[in-house]
């Protein structure tokens, strides 16, 4: 049973135009989340991570919104750009703990 | 500097034959992490060591799986007897012990086929 979950395998959106990638967790016990994402032929890596104290998170253009009642986050990127075409996954975990649980993840096409 | 090492980047083996997967973690971090990725399920953590110890490998699929972490440079993974099912990408990832969650380094993967 999945406990990080990501219901869209793809996004496809307008370069310039907003991507919102979303994610669902069943573990209410989790309070810490993160995203990563990944490159073809690259490892994951680290994006933003937002602690369950916050309702939101924000760097450059990306941010993190966390609904803690939904059990429910997403990742907001403004404006889009083609360099962001990559795969992204949500994980989530216990705060000091390095068990990460991630999502399936969601692949995000930035069209030109 | 150099990031997470992994060999071999592709694997292609035949069902029943063992498969062996290397890491170089980052020099100076202590942890270390294997992961798998398929469509299905995304990013798996299947085991995790500190200081070369195994700590939780409660992500282990079954017991064909094994992992060794001999010296604090090198990690392998072994399958054995591999399967078609155990085609995915498999990661390695280190970090300091206590560290932030986000300082998990990953290398490029390896991805396997078993046919």
């Amino acid at each position: 049973d999945q406990q990080v979950k990501q219901n869209s395998p793809s996004l496809s959106v307008q370069e310039g135009r907003i991507s919102i990638l979303n994610c669902d967790y069943t573990n209410s016990m989790f309070d810490y989340f993160l995203w990563y994402k990944k490159y073809p032929a690259e490892g994951p890596t680290f994006l933003i991570s937002i602690s369950s104290i916050k309702d939101k998170n924000e760097d450059g253009r990306f941010t993190v919104f966390l609904n803690k009642s939904a059990k429910h986050l997403s990742l907001h990127i403004v404006p889009s750009q083609p360099g962001d075409s990559a795969v992204y996954f949500c994980a989530a975990t216990l705060q000091g703990a390095q068990k990460l649980v991630f999502g399936q993840g969601t692949r995000l096409t930035i069209n030109p | 500097d150099a990031g997470v090492i992994q060999s071999p980047r592709h694997e292609v083996t035949e069902m029943g034959q063992e498969v062996t997967l290397r890491c170089k973690p980052i020099s100076g971090h202590n942890s270390l992490f294997w992961y798998r990725q398929t469509m299905m399920r995304g990013l798996e953590l299947l085991i995790y060591f500190n200081n070369n110890v195994p700590i939780d490998d409660s992500g282990m699929p079954e017991d064909r799986f094994s992992a060794k972490m001999p010296n604090a440079s090198f990690s392998t993974l072994k399958i054995q007897p591999s399967e078609p099912r155990d085609s995915a990408v498999y990661f390695c990832a280190s970090s300091f012990p206590q560290a932030l969650q986000e300082t998990q380094y990953f290398g490029p993967g390896t991805r396997l086929l078993v046919l």
